[in-house]
């Protein structure tokens, strides 16, 4: 079974640059979060779907971050302008569903952003 | 709030040596427990899940049981071997709230042989 997939591996922007991240989850998972990793610290929830509906978007900076899930299967999450403080790790992952063993999470390898 | 606290790394043991990895939570209700690592250069895996009260979890010889009462979920093997270097990270979910996952800050392990 194919694992979760993001592109790319690593990004380096200048600050006040756009980007974006791909992430394509394990098939047939209806939930997919977006994390962000700082360095040294451990992933923080940016947004989570259900499908193609947004679960819990309360810790996403909206002035800059966006995200979406057209069709409830891909995923895209990007960032306009950036700050150099958005240098970290952003994860995909994504799980079955929200309930007993349906809520495990698989991640992917992740996007390194550095902002410079 | 709903928050998990880990022991600060780097832990570094020599191969065979016995580890322990305090993880302690704060949370409403009646959280989910897990264990995720993170090797050099991949993504994070899950490791262990515990979900009530007493239960174990138990994978590559590593195991964490959930105490409700000291609100703990330190993470133990017997004799550690130098491929489990790597960032440990102990999370929860909290029941109703989407299955997101709280992490603590992660604890660094090496093992030299």
């Amino acid at each position: 079974e194919a694992g979760v997939a993001q592109s790319p591996r690593y990004k380096i922007i200048e600050k006040r640059q756009s980007v974006a991240f791909w992430c394509n989850p394990i098939s047939g998972h209806a939930t997919l979060y977006w994390y962000q990793q700082i360095l040294g610290q451990g992933p923080k929830l940016l947004i989570q779907f259900q499908n193609n509906g947004v679960v819990d978007d309360s810790q996403l900076p909206k002035d800059r971050f966006s995200a979406e899930r057209l069709k409830g299967v891909d995923s895209t999450l990007k960032i306009q302008p950036a700050k150099l403080e958005d240098s970290a790790v952003y994860l995909c992952a994504s799980s079955l569903g929200l309930a007993g063993d349906r809520e495990t999470q698989y991640f992917g390898p992740g996007t390194r952003l550095l902002v410079l | 709030g709903n928050s998990v606290t880990q022991m600060e790394g780097p832990v570094t043991l020599s191969e065979e040596a016995f580890l322990t990895i305090n993880c302690t939570y704060t949370a409403t209700g009646y959280p989910s427990l897990f264990w995720y690592v993170q090797y050099p250069g991949e993504g994070l895996q899950l490791l262990l899940k515990a979900t009530k009260a007493d239960d174990k979890g138990s994978n590559k010889g590593f195991e964490a049981t959930y105490r409700k009462e000291t609100t703990s979920f330190h993470l133990e093997k017997g004799s550690v071997q130098v491929s489990d270097s790597a960032v440990y990270f102990c999370a929860l979910s909290v029941p109703n709230q989407g299955g997101k996952l709280i992490f603590g800050q992660g604890t660094e392990l090496s093992v030299k042989p």
